[in-house]
């Protein structure tokens, strides 16, 4: 019954290698993000999604692709990891905003990325 | 100036007070605001939303300053259950797709 759920919960892996994360959220949700929160805690937007169309791409390197086969879903692909991409990557979803709508973002567990 | 700014805390508080905390904003043009508190080693979760006329939920009660750009929680009767971090954020922009920003967040401690 998880609302948005993301794999792994954990990855560790060495410098140099490929790794990806999956979301998938059962709200209905037409919009959907990945959030970067660092060593210092401080949760940073990444990408958002909007059915599908990227609306957001912040200053993130571009070994980091997104890709969202359908609105339910938000994958995020990272090449050639580095000791820097350490953080907890979060995975959220929203309405789109609308009259009476509450846009607030209901968030995934997380996957902990550690590089070695 | 940062887009959401908040006191870092910590704010170390005995069961039973009433602690709050302030945040501002910096666009003026922001739609929506909101309080969400994170556990450790957890996911953010929506505590409440804040409403221009202010609006309480128990024990906590938010209010919104429009013209000050500025955000309040208020926490009544802390319980040692309270103790999380808790993030100020807002919606710059009404639209699709439009992205939370966050507060890098105020860290309570309620001890007994």
């Amino acid at each position: 019954d998880t609302a948005v759920s993301q794999t792994p919960k954990y990855l560790v892996t060495q410098m140099g290698n490929d790794k990806s994360i999956k979301c998938e959220q059962n709200l209905g949700h037409d919009t959907m993000y990945w959030y970067k929160q660092d060593s210092k805690k401080f949760l940073k937007i990444m990408f958002s999604y909007n059915n599908k169309e990227l609306i957001i791409n912040e200053t993130v390197p571009n070994r980091f692709s997104p890709k969202s086969p359908d609105k339910a879903h938000l994958n995020l692909h990272i090449n050639s990891l580095e000791l820097g991409d350490s953080a907890v990557y979060f995975c959220a979803s929203s309405q789109v905003p609308g009259k009476g709508v509450n846009t607030e973002a209901f968030f995934g567990q997380g996957t902990r990325l550690t590089v070695v | 100036r940062k887009e959401v700014e908040q006191d870092p805390g910590p704010f170390n508080v005995p069961e039973g007070a009433t602690v709050a905390f302030n945040c501002t904003y910096s666009n003026s043009a922001s739609q929506s605001f909101f309080w969400y508190r994170q556990d450790c080693r957890k996911e953010p979760k929506l505590l409440m939303s804040v409403y221009s006329s202010g609006n309480e939920d128990g024990r906590f009660t938010a209010q919104l300053n429009r013209a000050s750009q500025y955000i309040s929680l208020l926490i009544r009767d802390s319980k040692l259950s309270d103790s999380a971090t808790y993030l100020c954020v807002v919606n710059p922009y009404n639209q699709a797709g439009t992205a939370l920003i966050f507060g890098k967040g105020t860290t309570l401690s309620v001890s007994s």
